[in-house]
């Protein structure tokens, strides 16, 4: 079954206390991406990846990092977690086209609490 | 940096109504413009989507209404069922995919 998983599901944890949440997809996807989702803010791109060893800042990449070192996955890296980096986290991928973007497939997302 | 602004925030409809929700995009770099629909509990996934050759994309129930000259698109579900209670987000191509605030539909019985 073509998927995006992520892990953990649930996650809460203590200010400083360094996590990493993984992302994997199995549909052999050029480009992969994690969105962090906020009441009233909507989908905000923290960062994405082209391919494996190019990765980009999104819209608010302050306080996380991302590795590319297989295509497969894509871990989200919270080295010093605070309590506004609480927040329901999405790892999406999909393939790219030559005349832009095509489906992106999330993952079931990771609520991620920081205390 | 790009901009897409949707509305309404929140909308709630009668079973068998028509939901309406709008987006306004400033500027794009490819003519793909989808809609992504989340049910509580998961990720969003792809509903529908349009690249503007045309002005209209319809599938079953729910039709894309694009303009390209005023810059927006909106997404029309006929016949509203309570199954279709969920959030919204439409999406238009930037340098990357620039998603919406989202709309929280509640369709009831």
């Amino acid at each position: 079954e073509a998927q995006v998983t992520q892990n953990p599901r649930y996650l809460i944890t203590v200010t400083g206390k360094k996590l990493t949440v993984t992302c994997s997809q199995n549909m052999n996807h050029e480009y992969m991406s994690w969105y962090r989702q906020d009441p009233g803010l909507g989908l905000r791109q923290i960062y994405y990846s082209m391919n494996v060893e190019v990765t980009d800042k999104g819209d608010v990449p302050e306080g996380y990092k991302v590795s590319r070192k297989e295509k497969r996955n894509f871990p989200l890296i919270l080295e010093s977690p605070s309590p506004n980096q609480t927040s329901l986290y999405f790892c999406a991928s999909s393939s790219l086209l030559v005349a832009g973007f095509d489906e992106q497939f999330f993952g079931p997302g990771t609520r991620l609490t920081v205390l | 940096q790009q901009q897409v602004k949707q509305s309404p925030q929140s909308l709630i409809v009668q079973k068998g109504g028509i939901s309406i929700i709008n987006c306004a995009y400033e500027n794009t770099a490819f003519d793909y413009f989808p809609w992504y629909q989340q049910f509580p509990g998961k990720g969003p996934a792809l509903l529908i989507a349009i690249r503007p050759d045309v002005s209209e994309k319809k599938e079953g129930r729910f039709t894309i209404s694009f303009n390209k000259s005023a810059k927006q698109f909106s997404l029309h579900i006929m016949d509203s069922q309570p199954g279709d209670s969920a959030t919204y987000f439409c999406a238009a191509p930037g340098d990357k995919l620039i998603f919406g605030t989202g709309t929280r539909l509640q369709v009831f019985p």
